[in-house]
């Protein structure tokens, strides 16, 4: 059963860098792109980055290129956001997901919550 | 960037069809999926590749694609089918990953 579940988030002061993580369960993670996902109280899904099954290349979102890193370890079937310099509109919940070929994302975490706040 | 546009909400009677849709320019050369997301949840993959259902997904959800527009079909609308519905596509002239805004769909 494939199973994704972040942690990291909580009430975090502005300019802070928190890192979040994703525990990828029942599925070989290394075969994977992966993805992060976040969602402002009361808005849409946003894509934030992209990481390849091998983690040699990343891609990102506008939005936060030059402050966020997209990471994974592969060997702890883990996947990573590094959070620079948090700004008030990054307050949303995180979620990782899987991605298949075609480029859609059939599994999701149940999010984690990043709310920035002095 | 490469933007996806979706009205904000469709309303429909139970038993009705259900009609959301996602527009972008030639979106019709690009995979576009669907999820729907209920309140306080994850979201969940419901159509991918304009038109193939994940296993689990009831046959009354269709997906279609012209040169602008996607669409997602919902037949016999059920209350449980109460949600926010969002396209998503990977725009590879850009490499980047796309949603489109939401719709609510309300079960009257």
């Amino acid at each position: 059963q494939v199973l994704l579940v972040e942690s990291g988030g909580g009430v975090v002061q502005p300019g802070r860098s928190p890192r979040l993580s994703c525990a990828a369960y029942g599925f070989r993670f290394r075969n994977y792109p992966m993805n992060w996902v976040r969602q402002a109280p009361g808005k849409w899904l946003e894509w934030v980055a992209t990481i390849s099954d091998d983690g040699t290349n990343q891609n990102y979102a506008d939005s936060v290129k030059g402050r966020f890193t997209i990471s994974r370890d592969n060997s702890k079937n883990k996947l990573f956001l590094q959070v620079n310099s948090l700004r008030d509109d990054d307050t949303a919940v995180y979620y990782c997901a899987r991605e298949r070929d075609g480029g859609y994302f059939d599994f999701w975490g149940q999010g984690t919550l990043v709310t920035v706040s002095s | 960037s490469y933007v996806v546009t979706q009205a904000p909400s469709v309303s429909v009677a139970p038993g009705q069809t259900a009609s959301i849709s996602c527009g972008g320019d030639n979106i019709g050369g690009e995979s576009v999926h669907w999820y729907q997301q209920r309140p306080g949840q994850a979201p969940i993959l419901i159509m991918y590749s304009d038109s193939h259902r994940p296993a689990g997904i009831p046959e009354r959800f269709s997906g279609s694609i012209s040169a602008n527009t996607a669409t997602l079909t919902i037949t016999r609308v059920e209350v449980g089918d109460e949600a926010d519905y969002y396209c998503h596509m990977w725009n590879r002239g850009s490499d980047r990953r796309v949603f489109g805004g939401g719709t609510k769909l309300t079960v009257l």
